[in-house]
């Protein structure tokens, strides 16, 4: 199975500051069939379900809103918040679907400073 | 917009089973990829598997595979999730989730059905 490591495990960002999460994977999760990336993020704040923050790396879900973007290629990858806001608050985890099965990392909290 | 409505919380005996139904709405149902996915208590999460509705052949993670079925009933666009042979360490919440197509990321979410085994 493709491992997921995340980094940091937790966070604290004061509002309006910039949040950076790192995602690396044991295998690179890109084809050169179609050149795309296959790795997921979501937001995953408490009793709610997951939300899908990115596809395809960097591929922004409808709704989620500017401040956050995705980078990365290969085996790197990043969750950038550019300007944290409170209801960013949550554990975020970036996920691959290069290969069955699909896995998780084990998440990031967000939290303010 | 799709929607997916899982049932309500569950408290089992160990060795027992639970089926959670999954009902979706506002999308081609069998045209959806269909997922399983759990969270543990304090853990992250956990994919279980998976059925497409028009292929209808699952995929079922190696940790559950022997325990675990995953079906779906395209006349009423309900997939269910059954887990047998229950023990404390399955004690999560489990979440249907879906895409459009046939990749394994989770657009859709359903709200997540609680379920404890506990003696």
């Amino acid at each position: 199975d493709i491992v997921m490591t995340q980094s940091p495990d937790s966070l604290g960002v004061s509002l309006g500051e910039r949040a950076t999460i790192n995602c690396k994977s044991s295998q690179s999760v890109f084809s050169s069939s179609n050149s795309k990336n296959y790795l997921a993020w979501y937001q995953h704040k408490a009793g709610q379900p997951p939300k899908l923050l990115f596809s395809w790396a960097s591929n922004r879900n409808s709704g989620v809103p500017a401040r956050f973007s995705g980078s990365g290629s290969g085996t790197d990858f990043t969750l950038t918040i550019s300007s944290l806001q409170a209801e960013d608050v949550a554990v975020y985890y970036c996920q691959q679907y290069y290969d069955s099965p699909p896995t998780f990392g084990h998440g990031t909290r967000v939290d303010i400073k | 917009q799709v929607q997916m409505v899982q049932s309500g919380a569950e408290v089992k005996k160990p060795g027992s089973s639970v089926k959670i139904p999954c009902k979706v709405s506002g999308g081609t149902f069998r045209s959806y990829t269909i997922s399983w996915v759990r969270q543990a208590p304090g853990q992250g999460l956990e994919w279980l598997g998976r059925i497409i509705p028009m292929v209808g052949t699952p995929n079922y993670a190696r940790k559950v595979q022997g325990r675990v079925t995953i079906t779906a009933d395209e006349s009423t666009n309900t997939a269910y999730m059954e887990l047998r042979s229950l023990r404390s360490d399955d004690t999560a919440v489990y979440y249907c989730a879906s895409v459009f197509s046939g990749s394994s990321f989770f657009e859709y979410w359903g709200q997540g059905t609680p379920v404890t085994v506990s003696s």
